[in-house]
């Protein structure tokens, strides 16, 4: 079973508007760390923001959030008033702790491509 | 402070050869992990070296290998090259082995390997 769910290939949003990037997760592990990354065309993996699953408000990072929702084993990333250089690929991952089975890994999911429209 | 550099950053091999490539990691950081990103597969944990050893080690054959040193810079070698093992080769650095469930990691920009 895929530990890390994106189910959207692909999004566009216009510019200066809100988008929603969803994540969905399986663990059975009480203690794991969810990622989420960009991925521009240049190839580097750029870290946007982190959610521990122990973490009680949901993290916020400049125009990222996340929206964790820990019962829907959720974590959809929130990009505020999109700009043209958001136009990249986005990864959510995940990291178990010592009862997951992934030894401490990054496990990725599939990723969504986000076109921003001017 | 430096990033992760990667070198070279785009290669060509033909079937059958073998390649290294190298990852330096932000300085004071000892661990180095590896990843291969492909169309198809996506993003796949290869290895991981903390302190000149390897301690984790993802589902690919024996012809992947790694090995970091004492300045734990890693390097990273396929033999007998596939077509299949044309991908994106992303390394991570991080402070600490992938025991914390936090634990930042920071990639490099790749090396493109295609393999004819």
């Amino acid at each position: 079973a895929q530990k890390i769910t994106q189910t959207q290939p692909g999004m566009f949003v216009q510019e200066k508007e809100a988008v929603t990037l969803d994540c969905t997760y399986d663990t059975s592990d009480p203690s794991y760390g969810l990622f989420w990354y960009k991925q521009p065309s240049s190839g580097e993996m750029i870290f946007l923001i982190y959610q521990g699953s122990y973490d009680q408000q949901n993290a916020t990072e400049g125009r990222y959030s996340l929206n964790f929702q820990k019962a829907r084993k959720s974590a959809n990333l929130v990009i505020s008033a999109s700009q043209l250089g958001d136009s990249a690929m986005y990864f959510c991952a995940m990291r178990e702790g010592h009862y997951g089975g992934s030894q401490g890994n990054l496990i990725f999911g599939k990723g969504t491509k986000l076109s921003v429209k001017p | 402070k430096a990033g992760v550099t990667q070198t070279p950053r785009y290669l060509i091999k033909t079937r059958g050869q073998q390649v290294t490539l190298s990852c330096s990691p932000i300085s004071g950081h000892r661990s180095v992990s590896w990843y291969q990103q492909t169309p198809g597969q996506g993003l796949q944990f290869l290895f991981e070296y903390f302190s000149e050893t390897q301690r984790n080690k993802g589902n690919f054959p024996g012809r992947f290998s790694g090995r970091q040193f004492s300045n734990s810079r890693s390097e990273m070698n396929v033999s007998t090259l596939e077509l299949g093992d044309s991908a994106l080769y992303l390394c991570a650095s991080s402070l600490l082995s992938g025991t914390s469930v936090y634990n930042e990691q920071f990639f490099g920009p790749g090396t493109r390997l295609t393999v004819l």
